[in-house]
């Protein structure tokens, strides 16, 4: 089993739909989690983090489910430059800390 | 202040060579990564380094080689590439391991 699993999509929806999505991980002991953004293969950026508590940033939510183990990334009023590849990252520690990347999920946004 | 930096962005080598690939950092950060990324596959550790000095394997670390002999530098080497070589690759860095990570811009390399 992958240590961290995403649907790989892709996603197609229209211009202001909200969607979501999914990402479980396998180590109890993972500590922090964060969403990157990806266009056409260039560099990753980050999207957002995500806390325990849940947090949004505009049209953005992420959350946590420690119990599950899983995050979640919520996306309102989809715009057509939100069409990219969503991939989620967990960082455990047993010592050092490596960031374990999800194989990413495809966004497309139609008009 | 630019972050990180990869070189070169494209190379393309013949089966048999050798190459460096060079990821440089000027935000004083102690860890670095090297990760290749395939179609549908996400992006897979190759090496890291926790410091100075420090290199440790990663996911798929065969047919490379590292080395972090400055704090800001971080070097890939492929002594003998192979077609299965063939991908793109990522530096990051992050200050002490926890934090966001920042990524170059990648290195498409092809080998024939």
């Amino acid at each position: 089993r992958k240590e961290v699993e995403q649907d790989p999509g892709p996603f197609n929806v229209p211009e202001g739909a909200t969607v979501a999505f999914n990402c479980t991980y396998s180590n109890s002991a993972s500590q922090s989690f964060f969403w990157y953004r990806q266009d056409c293969r260039k560099e990753p950026k980050l999207l957002m983090s995500v806390y325990s508590s849940g947090n949004e940033d505009g049209r953005f939510t992420a959350q946590l489910n420690r119990a599950s183990q899983y995050i979640s990334l919520l996306i309102r009023d989809s715009k057509l430059s939100d069409s990219a590849t969503y991939l989620c990252v967990v960082l455990a520690s047993g010592g050092s800390y490596i960031p374990t990347f999800g194989r990413g999920t495809s966004l497309i946004v139609h008009p | 202040n630019a972050g990180v930096t990869q070189t070169p962005k494209f190379r393309v080598l013949k089966t048999g060579q050798s190459m460096t690939l060079l990821c440089a950092q000027d935000m004083n950060h102690e860890y670095m990564y090297w990760y290749r990324q395939d179609p549908g596959m996400g992006l897979r550790l190759i090496h890291y380094s926790v410091g100075e000095g420090t290199t440790a394997k990663g996911e798929v670390p065969d047919g490379y080689n590292v080395s972090r002999l400055k704090k800001q530098n971080f070097l890939l080497g492929l002594e003998s590439a192979a077609p299965s070589q063939t991908s793109v690759y990522f530096c990051a860095s992050t200050l002490q391991g926890r934090e966001k990570l920042f990524f170059g811009s990648g290195t498409q390399l092809s080998v024939l």
